[in-house]
């Protein structure tokens, strides 16, 4: 059961645009919020992370909005870049479960 | 690179057989998660050990089994194999045995169940 919905599947964007994932989770109990990038042959990696207190969180280009009632949060990248071309995944950790559930990805392209 | 390594890269076994899976984790870490990723979509997880312990486990079978060595590396065993078991499986090591720390993953060993 997918307990995390990404969208969209894939996302084509020129360079320098602004490139935006969403995700939505169903399970309240969720209180870790990791994005992930992963290349091809490679495994994911962290990019960024959020807990449900804060409503944004911002690394360089990358930025996480996090709305806690609608049971939403999405990555925006801005000035996006070729190399930023890779596939990214939302997660939401349960501490109950102890285990880290994933979106189910979205591959981006950044045409130069 | 992570420091996480996995053997072998790529295994192909036929359906019924037994496979293991072997995973190095980053020095300093004691918790490894296991997951496996089918084509096109996101990691599921399998199970996490931490100290030696199962430590957290996803919705998967019995006949996927682990462990974890006193050096902290580990190994993913799963019995039976079914086609739908083809897919990439990675590992991910952390500090700390909770979700919430870094995870940093390995490439991955490739299954195919012929």
């Amino acid at each position: 059961q997918q307990q995390v919905k990404q969208s969209p599947q894939s996302l084509i964007v020129q360079k320098g645009g602004i490139s935006i994932i969403n995700c939505a989770y169903e399970n309240t109990a969720f209180d870790y919020f990791p994005w992930y990038q992963q290349f091809p042959g490679k495994g994911p990696a962290l990019l960024i992370a959020i807990r449900p207190d804060v409503s944004e969180k911002k690394e360089g280009r990358f930025t996480i909005s996090f709305n806690k009632s609608a049971k939403q949060f999405s990555l925006h990248i801005m000035d996006s870049q070729p190399g930023d071309s890779a596939t990214y995944f939302c997660a939401a950790f349960n501490n109950a479960g102890n285990m880290l559930t994933f979106g189910g990805g979205t591959r981006l392209m950044v045409k130069p | 690179e992570t420091g996480v390594t996995q053997s072998p890269t790529h295994l192909i076994k036929t359906r019924g057989q037994q496979v293991t899976l072997r995973c190095s984790s980053q020095s300093g870490h004691n918790t490894v998660s296991w997951y496996q990723q089918a084509l096109g979509q996101g990691p599921q997880f399998i199970f996490q050990y931490y100290r030696e312990e199962e430590n957290g486990r996803g919705n998967f079978p019995p006949r996927f089994s682990g462990l974890q060595f006193p050096n902290y590396s580990s190994e993913l065993n799963v019995n039976a194999l079914e086609l739908d078991d083809s897919a990439l499986y990675l590992c991910a090591s952390s500090s700390g045995g909770s979700g919430q720390e870094t995870q940093y993953f390995g490439p991955g060993t490739r299954l195919l169940v012929l």
